[in-house]
Parts: C-alpha cells; structure tokens; sequence
C-alpha cells in the first residue's frame, strides 16, 4: 500500500541547475497537486492537475513546471534553481469529489 | 494575503485535558474545511473535516466545530494524548471548476505534556 511517494527525499543544489522532483500515486487518484511548505507560511499550491493532460498554476507556480501524460505520475521541474526555492515540497493525491488530499512524506530541497 | 489564518503558532496541554485550535478565514467562497497533522519529517495527514452547511462534526476524540457567520472553525481533542502533539494545520476548499484546491493555514504545534 504505498500511496503517495516522492522522490527524493533530500536534494542540494547550486543555483542555476534545474531538476525534477517525482511524485507518484498507485491509488488511481484523478486529482494530484504540488505545495511548498516554508516556515511561518504553512503549505502553499504551487500546480494541480485534474487528469492526465490537463494541469493549472496554483498560488505559487513561478520558477516551476508540471506535466501529466498518466494518472500515476506527476513531476516538478525546476528549471533554473533559485535561493527562494529552498523549501519542503509536498505531492498529493485526491479522488474526484473529494477534497481530503493524501499527502506524500515530502522533498526538502536546499538551493545554495 | 493570509485567507486562511491560525493566530496561535503554538500551545501546550497536559495530557487527558482539552485541546482547542482555532482557524479563522476570510475566503466566503470556501465550503469545505479540513484539519491535517503533521509529525516532523512526515507529510500532512487528514484528521477530520466539515461542511459549511454543518456546524459541528465529531470522530471519536476530534471535534470540529464551524461558526459561518464568524468564518470561525475549531478543533478540539479530548482527552489529548502524548501522541497528539504535532503540528495542526487548517485548511480550506472552494470548488473552482473542476478542482478543489486547498488553501491552508500557517499551523499550530501542539504539545501535550504529560
């Protein structure tokens, strides 16, 4: 029963390199969505998807980018990695028509 | 702009007592909340949620409570256990479309002192 499963757990990287953070699901989840967690800010949106093929920003998508060819799978990329990206990052799941996400354990990523 | 805020960043409670977090929103569009905990090093868990057309929902030692005309929510445990003590996020839902899309709060960490 493995869920919601992101890799890798922890990451550094040098401004400027990009990199993707994997997210997959084996619940057959329609809906999935990436958040950030920074100190003092709680957990914010930063992409979602509805299906595969079909993706939307969230409240924070600068600096990032997302696909979805299956409903399995939906990586991060960053394309050109900054300071202020240095956080926790967190992929969820969601049946439709239920809003009660399951989470994955998270990517701490540190941008130097 | 905060539209979900939980003002407490942290509390204490001795174990068997209450614990009460609180959330406020601003948001009049949201219509579904929901409390997530978190121990260090884990992703968010679901805890317990409500509907805006209820006022109260219960499920065994959780309880969250929802006062619309405040845009006031909270939880209480009771009795709290040692193994309460995590952070307590708030969060909201809108249906925008075809998604549901959470708007979360900045988490209360709770400690329950034995």
């Amino acid at each position: 029963n493995a869920g919601v499963t992101q890799t890798p757990k922890f990451q550094v990287l040098k401004t400027g390199q990009s990199m993707t953070l994997q997210c997959a699901q084996d619940m057959n989840h329609e809906y999935m969505s990436w958040y950030r967690q920074d100190p003092g800010m709680g957990l914010r949106l930063i992409h979602y998807s509805v299906g595969a093929g079909i993706t939307d920003q969230g409240e924070v998508p600068n600096g990032y980018n997302v696909s979805r060819s299956t409903t399995e799978d939906f990586p991060l990329r960053l394309l050109s990695a900054a300071p202020s990206q240095t956080s926790v990052y967190f992929c969820a799941s969601s049946p439709p028509g239920r809003t009660e996400a399951f989470f994955g354990q998270g990517t701490r990523l540190t941008v130097v | 702009d905060q539209q979900v805020k939980q003002n407490s960043p942290s509390l204490s409670v001795q174990e068997g007592r209450i614990s009460i977090l609180n959330c406020d929103y601003t948001n009049s569009m949201f219509d579904y909340f929901l409390w997530y905990k978190k121990y260090p090093a884990e992703g968010p868990t679901f805890l317990i949620s409500i509907s805006s057309i209820k006022d109260k929902n219960e499920d065994g030692r959780f309880t969250v409570f929802l006062n619309k005309s405040a845009k006031h929510l909270s939880l209480h445990i009771v009795p709290s256990q040692p193994g309460d003590s995590a952070v307590y996020f708030c969060a909201a839902s809108g249906y925008t479309g075809t998604a549901s899309k959470l708007t979360f709060g900045t988490g209360t960490r709770l400690q329950v002192t034995l």
